[in-house]
């Protein structure tokens, strides 16, 4: 089983839509989970930082749910400059991160 | 400069050459990485410096060789590489993760190889 695990998508949808990304962890160790977000051909960015209580930041909003080891990404009102692939990151104490390999987004105009 | 710099930006190398990547951090991190990214794969985690010291190694075969001479540089010393290493290589830099807790990672624009 991978340590984090993603729909690859794409995901195709028009400017203005919701769209939800899901990722799943392994290591019930796990200790910061983030989102990062990767531009084709360009380095990880980090998003967000995902905790429990949820959080929002503009129009982007993370969950984690510790108990079925699950993280989401809420995403609305949908922008052209949101395409991107978006990176489920868990990070095990002192260890480095360990990536999920990405949603890709494709939002349309 | 600020952030995280990466040179080459693009380097092509046949089998038998030596070559080295150089990532320099200007953000007072004390941790540095290297990360591998093939195409369709997750981000590799290859090396872990923190303070200087080498503190994970993920099973990376011996023609990869880092140095890390002080907290704001590290190489990759590259030798005899096999066409199937031709990837995008990422350093990236945080905070020691015992003292910062989150160890978000700042990620230089990578070294794309491509190994004839």
């Amino acid at each position: 089983r991978k340590e984090v695990e993603q729909d690859p998508g794409p995901f195709n949808v028009p400017e203005g839509a919701t769209v939800a990304f899901n990722c799943t962890y392994s290591n019930s160790a796990s200790q910061s989970f983030f989102w990062y977000r990767q531009d084709c051909r360009k380095e990880p960015k980090l998003l967000m930082s995902v905790y429990s209580s949820g959080n929002e930041d503009g129009r982007f909003t993370a969950q984690l749910n510790r108990a079925s080891q699950y993280i989401s990404l809420l995403i609305r009102d949908s922008k052209l400059s949101d395409s991107a692939t978006y990176l489920c990151v868990v990070n095990l104490g002192r260890r480095a991160l360990t990536f999920g390999s990405g949603t890709r987004l494709q939002v349309q105009p | 400069e600020t952030g995280v710099t990466q040179t080459p930006r693009h380097l092509v190398m046949g089998m038998t050459n030596k070559k080295s990547l150089k990532c320099e951090q200007h953000l007072g991190h004390n941790a540095m990485y290297w990360y591998k990214q093939s195409a369709k794969k997750p981000l590799e985690l290859m090396f872990v410096y923190n303070f200087k010291e080498q503190t994970e190694n993920n099973s990376v075969p011996s023609r990869f060789s880092p140095e890390c001479p002080n907290s704001s540089h590290l190489f990759l010393h590259l030798h005899t590489l096999q066409p199937e290493d031709s990837a995008l290589y990422l350093c990236a830099s945080s905070q020691d993760s015992a003292t910062s807790g989150t160890n978000e990672q700042f990620f230089g624009p990578g070294t794309r190889l491509t190994v004839l």
